[in-house]
C-alpha cells in the first residue's frame, strides 16, 4: 500500500514548455485534488475531482488543466509553463464516506526558467 | 467570501503550552482540518472538527466555534520536533472542497 504518489519528484522546465504532473492513488479514495504551496504560503487548490470523469476549479485554476480518466489517477497538466509556475505541487485524496483525513503525496517540486 | 486567517508566527520554549488560533468566514462550512507540515515535506493531519468543542489526541487538542467562526490548536508539553508549520483548513460541503490558511510557523527554543 503506497498511499499517494507523484511523479516525478522534481522538475525544471523553460517558459512556454509543457508537462504533466501524475498523481497516484491506491486507497480507491473518491476524492482527489491538486494544489500549490509557494513560500511562506498555505496550500492553494488548483483543481479537485470528486469521481472518475469529473473535475472543478479551486482557487487558483488559471494555467492548470487536469483529467481524471482512472479513479486512481489525478493528472495535472501546464500547457505552456510560466515562472509564475514555479512553486511546489501536492496532491491529496480522501474517501467519499466519512473523509476526515486527506492523504497527501510527498510533493513535486518544479522550477520555470 | 472564503478567508482564512492564523497568525504568520509564534515561538514557545520546550515543555510549555502553546494556542494557535485560526478564524474563517466561509459559507457553506463542513468541517475544519489541523495539519503540522515540516519543511520541505507534505503535510500530515492532526485533527478534524465538525461539531463545536474541544477534541483530545494526546499531547494535541483542538477546539471549534461554528458560531464564531473560530477554532484553536493547542499544543502541550512542547518538544523541539514540534517545531513546523501548522495549517488551518475549511472544508465545504459538496465535493469536500478544501481552503488552507497561510501557516502559523512555530519554533519551539530550549
Amino acid at each position: 500500500n503506497a498511499g499517494v504518489t507523484q511523479t516525478p519528484k522534481f522538475r525544471v522546465l523553460k517558459t512556454g514548455q509543457s508537462m504533466t504532473l501524475l498523481c497516484a492513488q491506491d486507497m480507491n479514495h473518491e476524492y482527489m485534488y491538486w494544489y500549490r504551496q509557494d513560500p511562506g504560503m498555505g496550500l492553494r487548490l488548483i483543481h479537485y475531482s470528486v469521481g472518475e470523469g469529473t473535475t472543478a476549479k479551486g482557487e487558483v485554476p488559471d494555467g492548470y488543466n487536469v483529467s481524471r480518466l482512472k479513479k486512481q489517477n489525478f493528472l495535472l497538466g501546464l500547457e505552456s509553463a510560466a515562472p509564475s509556475q514555479t512553486s511546489v505541487y501536492f496532491c491529496a485524496s480522501t474517501t467519499r464516506i466519512g473523509g476526515e483525513t486527506q492523504y497527501f503525496g510527498p510533493g513535486t517540486r518544479l522550477l520555470v526558467l | 467570501g472564503q478567508n482564512i486567517d492564523q497568525p504568520t508566527e509564534m515561538t514557545a520554549t520546550e515543555g510549555a503550552i502553546v494556542q494557535i488560533n485560526c478564524t474563517y468566514q466561509t459559507s457553506g462550512f463542513n468541517g475544519l482540518f489541523w495539519y503540522q507540515q515540516h519543511a520541505g515535506e507534505a503535510p500530515t493531519f492532526l485533527s478534524y472538527n465538525v461539531l463545536d468543542g474541544l477534541e483530545e489526541k494526546g499531547r494535541f487538542s483542538s477546539f471549534l466555534s461554528r458560531s464564531k467562526g473560530y477554532s484553536y490548536l493547542l499544543l502541550k508539553e512542547l518538544q523541539m520536533k514540534d517545531s513546523a508549520s501548522y495549517l488551518c483548513a475549511v472544508r465545504f460541503t459538496g465535493g469536500f472542497k478544501t481552503i488552507f490558511g497561510a501557516g502559523t510557523r512555530l519554533f519551539v527554543k530550549a
